[in-house]
């Protein structure tokens, strides 16, 4: 079955770092773009940051730059989002996303003091 | 950075035709992107249902039923998703979505009510 899973989401203290996962299975994660998406709890969808499928190039929104960094290990066929110098107003579900078709079901990430 | 616009809300009546609409900001063209949607209901990850770029390129999500269908209004330069015959398992969040340069856009999404 073709599906990504986010995991390693949690509580954190501002200024603090985390490290979200996102897990493939079905298919090669590095054959494509992988996109990250959050969602503040009751508002909409923002892009975050992308790896495209050559594994070099990589965006951001900018209000993350700087702060987040993607990578990636394809002999465990993951994808991590690295986060660091977090804000309260990072908190959010963020979903991982195989280009536009194959979203995970996400993970929590909450900044408080 | 574009802007994509998307009315709060919205009502259908079961059996009626929703449409649902995307404004694009005056910097782009919605001559030029692929339009996607996506439905989101309460708890579960967004949906994605179907791109719509014109009648002879475009596509439906896996699994969607044909009764959601794309369009545009190049005069108003916005994206439309039409959902035709709404039933009561369409009440939900839909977001519009533009891929400009390797990024995603998104609208703020509209609520649609079904009566």
């Amino acid at each position: 079955q073709v599906q990504v899973v986010e995991s390693g989401g949690g509580v954190v203290q501002p200024g603090g770092s985390l490290r979200l996962s996102c897990a493939a299975s079905g298919f090669t994660l590095s054959n494509y773009g992988v996109y990250w998406v959050r969602q503040a709890p009751g508002k909409g969808l923002e892009w975050v940051a992308v790896m495209l499928s050559d594994g070099r190039r990589k965006y951001y929104e900018d209000s993350v730059k700087g702060r987040f960094t993607v990578s990636g290990d394809n002999s465990k066929n993951m994808l991590y989002l690295e986060m660091h110098s977090l804000r309260p107003e990072d908190t959010a579900l963020y979903y991982c996303a195989r280009d536009h078709e194959i979203w995970g079901r996400g993970t929590m990430v909450t900044v408080s003091s | 950075q574009p802007v994509l616009t998307q009315p709060p809300s919205s009502s259908a009546s079961p059996g009626e035709s929703a449409r649902l609409t995307c404004t694009l900001s005056r910097d782009i063209n919605v001559r030029s992107y692929n339009i996607y949607w996506y439905q989101q209901k309460p708890g579960s990850p967004p949906r994605y249902l179907l791109f719509y770029f014109s009648d002879s390129h475009k596509g439906q999500g896996s699994g969607v039923p044909s009764r959601f269908s794309g369009s545009k209004d190049a005069s108003a330069n916005t994206g439309i998703l039409l959902i035709s015959g709404v039933q009561s398992e369409d009440e939900a969040d839909y977001y519009c979505m533009i891929w400009p340069s390797n990024t995603w856009v998104f609208g703020g999404g509209t609520k649609l009510t079904v009566l």
